[in-house]
């Protein structure tokens, strides 16, 4: 099993450019989420799913939008990249139940320009 | 108040030694308890659980205290491979829609 998988590792754009980034799990969670770290800031949640065909925003949800596309993909879309958005992004999946561990992709480290 | 406090540290101790770390959180409905490490430049991953008697994985012992919402991580013989950053995470405010709320974390170097 691969567990979390995300596409790309790196990326950079400029400024109102747009992209989308991909994140896919193969542990059959029902839960998903979009996180961005940022030095000094910790994890922020972005967005997140809890089930196919639902979404809701999170902490930081402005500029961003995301499509839980099936069970498996849950992907993330800058549509116009402002410098502010330059961050880590994870994504992350949870099985159900409160002490479920919740595993995180290896990261996209975005650079806008 | 923030929902989840940590001290950022660094902590910078010699291999061997105790090391401890604390964490605050606010909300009193939160239902569950973890600590993450996050090494440099990777994503975070699962510790430990939390349990409400306390729990030990080997060198590891985590602690929560409900009343003062308060949650300890102690670390023993300290290993240069345990140099990372720790999170602390707290999840639930409720129902199934809680999220995980995660700390800044603390920065452990442990040098030779």
């Amino acid at each position: 099993n691969a567990g979390v998988t995300q596409t790309p590792k790196f990326q950079v754009l400029k400024t109102g450019q747009s992209m989308t980034l991909q994140c896919a799990q193969d542990m059959n969670h029902n839960s998903m989420y979009w996180y961005r770290q940022d030095p000094g800031m910790g994890l922020r949640l972005i967005y997140y799913s809890a089930s196919e065909g639902t979404t809701d925003k999170g902490e930081v949800p402005n500029g961003y939008n995301v499509s839980r596309l099936n069970k498996r993909e849950f992907s993330l879309r800058l549509e116009s990249a402002a410098p502010s958005q330059t961050s880590v992004y994870f994504c992350a999946s949870k099985g159900e139940g409160s002490y479920n561990e919740q595993f995180f992709g290896p990261g996209t480290r975005l650079t806008v320009l | 108040r923030k929902e989840v406090e940590q001290d950022p540290g660094p902590f910078n101790v010699p291999e061997g030694a105790t090391v401890a770390f604390n964490c605050t959180y606010s909300n009193s409905a939160s239902q569950s308890f973890f600590w993450y490490r996050q090494d440099c430049r990777k994503e975070p991953k699962l510790l430990m659980s939390v349990y409400s008697s306390g729990n030990e994985d080997g060198r590891f012992t985590a602690q929560l205290n409900r009343a003062s919402q308060y949650i300890s991580l102690l670390i023993r013989d300290s290993k240069l491979s345990d140099s990372a950053t720790y999170l602390c995470v707290v999840w639930g405010y409720g129902g199934s829609q809680g999220n995980l709320i995660f700390g800044k974390g603390t920065k452990l170097s442990v040098k030779p």
